[in-house]
């Protein structure tokens, strides 16, 4: 099964919390997993990612925590703040006897209030 | 600067007609592919190639096609047949000509909004 399924699908934290973002997936051959941010009229850009031979991985106030067994992992954001406001995608790569492709997930809209 | 460059920006068309969407990078990427976005549907793959000259259907590439006949140039064109083409069309690459990894990671452009009336 080659889907991500992402949750929740909007989000609204004050300013200074942590946002927390979900995704899960069934593939097991998935072997890579980043997390992209959009913001309105752009393409997408990689924030952060993962392999699954590690189990947290951080960059300043972003945080990718992976469960290999419970095949899920999640971004955090901490001290979240109004710029941070944009959909944030997860993702998961795979090559199959067709190539290599990154599945996505389906967006989490993030709104910081200040 | 290096870049995956996509045009036009906004792109209008009567339903009936084919249209093709531009997509070049100058990252001297082996590997691009096109995605289309819709509100609550995230990324959803149409096609891909990894080298010129070859492609692959994604999972939604009916009513689409491609070619590659430069590694810079990857268009997609949404043909008559693409029952609802409104959407927000990415393109995107990567570096190594095997698939998106952690040392190969997938650059976006900043995409093509059709409009089908």
């Amino acid at each position: 099964q080659q889907q991500v399924k992402q949750s929740p699908q909007s989000l609204i934290v004050q300013k200074g919390g942590i946002s927390i973002i979900n995704c899960a997936y069934e593939n097991t051959a998935f072997d890579y997993f980043p997390w992209y941010q959009q913001f309105p009229g752009k393409g997408p850009a990689l924030l952060i990612a993962i392999r699954p031979d590690v189990s947290e991985k951080k960059e300043g106030r972003f945080t990718i925590s992976f469960n290999k067994s419970a095949k899920q992992f999640s971004l955090h954001i901490m001290d979240s703040q109004p710029g941070d406001s944009a959909t944030y995608f997860c993702a998961a790569s795979i090559f199959d006897n067709q190539g290599g492709k990154l599945i996505f997930g389906q967006g989490t809209e993030l709104s910081v209030k200040p | 600067d290096g870049g995956i460059t996509q045009s036009p920006k906004y792109l209008f068309r009567k339903e009936g007609q084919n249209v093709t969407l531009s997509c070049e990078q100058n990252l001297n990427h082996d590997a691009m592919y096109w995605y289309r976005q819709d509100p609550g549907q995230g990324l959803r793959l149409i096609y891909y190639s990894q080298i010129v000259n070859d492609f692959q259907k994604g999972d939604i590439a009916e009513g689409y096609s491609v070619s590659r006949e430069k590694k810079e140039s990857f268009p997609l064109t949404v043909t008559s047949a693409q029952k609802n083409p409104t959407a927000f069309y990415l393109c995107a690459s990567s570096t190594f000509g095997g698939w998106p990894s952690y040392n190969s990671p997938l650059h976006f452009g900043n995409g093509t909004r059709l409009t089908v009336t």
